[in-house]
Parts: C-alpha cells; sequence; structure tokens
C-alpha cells in the first residue's frame, strides 16, 4: 500500500530549540497538506501546497513556522524557535487535485516542547 | 494521533448494532464532504466521501447520508464491530482549491 511517511515518529525538544518535520508525500500526488491536532483545537490546517507551490498557510504562525517542498518527494515543516504552546501532533497527507478520494494522512509526529 | 477535544462526543453501540455518526457543517458552500476514522496512534484514515450533488453513497458496511438543507452529514456503520472503535471526523472542501476544514470528532466506542 502507498502511504505518507513522517519522520520522526516522536521528537521531545527544549523551549528555543529548531524543530524539523519531514514528510514524504504519495508518489503521484500532487497536493501535500500539513495538520496540527491538539486536545483543545483538534485538527487544524497549517499549510498546503499544490504541485510544490504553497497555496494557503493562513494557519500557520508566520513569526516561527515555515513550510517548504524542496522538491516533490519531500515536504517540511520548521519551527523555530520552539514553544512549549507547539506541542502536539502534527500530521501530514497527500492527494490528488481535487480531493476525489480524499487524502492520505501520515502517521504524525508527535511533538514535545519542554 | 491524539483523540480531539476534552468534551469528544462518544456514541456507545453494542456489536452487530448499527451506529449512526452526526456532523453539522457550517459553510453552504461546501461541495465535498469526507469521513475519516482515527485510531489511537495513528493518523486520519479514508472512509468515505461524497460530493454535494448526491444525498447518498454507500461503501462497504458504510453509508453516507447528505442533507444540504440543513447542513448536516451522517455516517452509518452496518453491524458495528470492535475494530470500529475509533474517532471519526467529518471534513469539508469549502469549495476553495482543495483544503479540508475537520469537525471536532465523535468518539464510538463498541460494547461486547
Amino acid at each position: 500500500d502507498a502511504r505518507v511517511t513522517q519522520t520522526p515518529r516522536h521528537k521531545v525538544t527544549e523551549m528555543g530549540q529548531e524543530v524539523t518535520m519531514r514528510c514524504q508525500p504519495i508518489l503521484g500526488h500532487n497536493t501535500v497538506f500539513w495538520y496540527r491536532q491538539t486536545m483543545m483545537q483538534g485538527l487544524e490546517l497549517l499549510a498546503y501546497f499544490r504541485n510544490r507551490a504553497p497555496l494557503d498557510d493562513s494557519g500557520m504562525p508566520k513569526d516561527r513556522f515555515s513550510a517548504e517542498m524542496p522538491d516533490a518527494t519531500l515536504a517540511t515543516l520548521k519551527i523555530q524557535p520552539s514553544e512549549p504552546r507547539d506541542s502536539a501532533v502534527y500530521f501530514c497527507a497527500s492527494g490528488s487535485g481535487g480531493g476525489l478520494g480524499g487524502y492520505t494522512f501520515g502517521s504524525g509526529t508527535r511533538l514535545t516542547v519542554v | 494521533g491524539e483523540s480531539v477535544g476534552l468534551h469528544l462526543p462518544t456514541l456507545s453501540v453494542q456489536e452487530g448494532d448499527n451506529s449512526i455518526i452526526n456532523c453539522a457543517y457550517s459553510n453552504s458552500a461546501s461541495d465535498y464532504f469526507i469521513w475519516y476514522k482515527q485510531e489511537s496512534g495513528k493518523g486520519p484514515q479514508f472512509i468515505i466521501d461524497i460530493r454535494s450533488n448526491m444525498d447518498k453513497r454507500q461503501g462497504q458496511r458504510v453509508t453516507v447520508l447528505l442533507n444540504k438543507t440543513v447542513k448536516h452529514l451522517s455516517l452509518q456503520i452496518a453491524a458495528t464491530q470492535p475494530g470500529d472503535s475509533a474517532v471519526y471526523f467529518c471534513a469539508e472542501n469549502p469549495g476553495t482549491a482543495s483544503k479540508l476544514t475537520f469537525g471536532t470528532g465523535t468518539r464510538l466506542q463498541v460494547t461486547l
């Protein structure tokens, strides 16, 4: 089965440190999403890309978060500097344009900032 | 993945019974809807989708109903099994590009 691969699965870091999360979308998928999931806010869309171009990053705190797609096989989400309130599970999802058939989610990166 | 929300609505169903999970959406411009299942420690998993030009769609043991008049979506699971225990999310595409907005989720507990 084709799958979205996220690394690392778990990350514990100290406040102020840079965190980089990586995602390998399913080959051939041209739309990539970053979501954050917390107990209080549920699943929040942070950013998404179509054909590697950012379409919407309005859900992302711009001062500390950045999302990029250096190539079609890699999407990254960086937090610099990290804060305890960034602790959450971060999911990457990929799909074909138009969303038909839904989007496939990775297993997530559980981030803890202490 | 974390369960979502301190006060996730919970539906408790006996094994073998049918389950109905409801979702109210807010954007009348939404034209595409998806149900996802999320098990503990995993990402959301696609179950079934429906476009706004339909009011019903069936899959294997699952049926999605869409009522655009009252902006309501439901997921019906036939003959619920212990493996169906999870948090279920509805998601809507508001018709702009391809982004999905997720609801808060419902926890389904299947009792033996």
